[in-house]
């Protein structure tokens, strides 16, 4: 059974900084590319990153390039999300997603967002 | 914003069939494949539909998905009340290097 479990999200102030982690099991998780996708309160779904399966390519949505670092650790099985310089609508829960492609993908060659975590929440407030 | 259009809420009564759109433009729809999620209240979203029109396993035959130039659309027939949820599109952008996402699609089964 595919399981993601993610971890790291708290309470952080405006400009603050946060990792997120992502526990991977169930599958062959160097097989295949992994995103991060947010769901701020009461609205719609917004992919952030993706990162392919050796951690050599990755794609960032424009409203965080420059501030968030996706990266990997194909050995421990897990996923991670550097934030930084952290913004008040940033407040979201933060998902990490499962490709469906097997192998590599990236952009438009992924297949879409398989298996999902239950997601863990970012708060940023003062 | 979103830069794939769905109507905000649908409402049919249960039994009945409904279709949700899904607009976008060439730099997306028009040149990539288009995934569908369902997400019910207070849970994580599911895959329901990949490639426009595949089911991955587990998914009933109820659910299709079908893409036609600049837009695709979700089916869903037989509608029961476990299909209230909140229904999402998504695919790549090439101008913007991104997935995209629907604004989603609020699904009242009376």
């Amino acid at each position: 059974e595919v399981q993601l479990v993610e971890s790291g999200g708290v309470v952080v102030p405006p400009g603050g900084s946060l990792r997120l982690s992502c526990a991977a099991s169930g599958f062959t998780f160097n097989d295949y590319t992994m995103h991060w996708v947010r769901q701020a309160p009461g609205k719609g779904l917004e992919w952030v990153s993706l990162i392919s399966w050796d951690g050599r390519t990755t794609n960032y949505a424009e409203s965080v390039k420059g501030r968030f670092t996706i990266s990997r650790d194909n050995s421990k099985n897990s996923l991670y999300l550097q934030m930084n310089s952290l913004r008040i609508e940033e407040t979201a829960l933060y998902y990490c997603v499962k490709d469906r492609a097997l192998g590599y993908c990236s952009g438009g060659l992924c297949l879409g967002f398989e298996y999902w975590g239950q997601g863990t929440l970012v708060t940023v407030s003062s | 914003q979103s830069v794939l259009t769905q109507p905000p809420s649908v409402s049919l009564a249960s039994g009945q069939k409904v279709t949700i759109s899904c607009s976008g433009s060439s730099s997306n729809i028009g040149n990539n494949y288009v995934s569908w999620y369902q997400q019910l209240p207070g849970t994580a979203p599911k895959l329901l539909i990949w490639e426009n029109n595949q089911r991955p396993s587990g998914i009933p035959d109820r659910f299709s998905g079908s893409k036609s130039g600049t837009s695709a659309t979700l089916a869903i027939t037989g509608l029961q009340t476990g299909d209230e949820a909140d229904y999402y599109c998504a695919t790549w952008d090439n101008s913007l290097s991104a997935w995209v996402f629907g604004g989603g699609t609020k699904l009242t089964v009376l």
